[in-house]
């Protein structure tokens, strides 16, 4: 299996531009995290969504921020208008039930500058 | 609610010394516990976990970590340290259960001297 795979590893964008970072779960896992890692707040959950529906996004920081999950093999995590602060590694990770552990992909980096 | 704290956000030791990461953890119900290890630019790669049952578990490359529930903790431990062990170790708690949604520590970052 290839893992989680998110898109793009890095992206550097303008503030006030629209970003959208993309995840493809690993196969037949039915639960779906983002997280967002920064030096100051470590590693934050955003949301997490439960055979592509949403279960908990009580972490997204602001309206800004918004995640689909429209089929089990894809999420998206948009960022509208992005801002500085922005600046992190996004992580999407997988799981499924009846396992107790979740995968994570490689990251996407982004700077917004 | 769950929570985790890792005592010591720098740890540095000598090549074949002994490591000693620490966890402590608050969970209101049994936790599942966990360590992952995050190299540079890489993402996080899970090392053990201690779900139930033997509360000394064993991971990758030598670690282990023992659970223990009167303390609250599950301190991540390696007899001899290698150089290739320099990384950032990150522990975690989860309820289990359908979404196994998990609560990380802030991170320890171990450096490893020759």
């Amino acid at each position: 299996d290839a893992g989680v795979i998110q898109s793009p590893r890095h992206e550097v964008t303008e503030m006030g531009q629209e970003v959208t970072l993309r995840c493809k779960p690993i196969s037949g896992h039915n639960s779906l995290f983002w997280y967002r890692q920064t030096m100051m707040r470590g590693l934050e959950l955003l949301i997490y969504f439960n055979n592509n529906v949403p279960i908990d996004d009580s972490g997204m920081p602001e309206d800004r921020f918004s995640a689909k999950m429209p089929n089990a093999s894809f999420s998206t995590l948009k960022i509208q208008p992005s801002e500085p602060r922005d600046s992190a590694v996004y992580f999407c990770a997988s799981s499924s039930t009846g396992i107790t552990e979740a995968f994570f992909g490689q990251g996407t980096r982004l700077t917004v500058v | 609610a769950q929570s985790v704290t890792q005592l010591g956000s720098h740890v540095s030791v000598s090549e074949g010394a002994l490591v000693l990461l620490r966890c402590n953890y608050s969970s209101s119900v049994p936790p599942y516990l966990f360590w992952y290890v995050q190299y540079p630019n890489q993402g996080l790669q899970l090392l053990l976990k201690y779900t139930t049952g033997a509360t000394l578990v064993k991971g990758i490359n030598g670690f282990e970590a023992e659970f223990k529930k009167s303390e609250t903790s599950f301190h991540l431990t390696k007899p001899s340290a290698h150089m290739s062990d320099a990384a950032e170790y990150f522990c975690a708690v989860s309820i289990g259960g359908a979404t196994n949604k998990l609560i990380f520590g802030t991170g320890t970052l171990l450096a490893v001297q020759p």
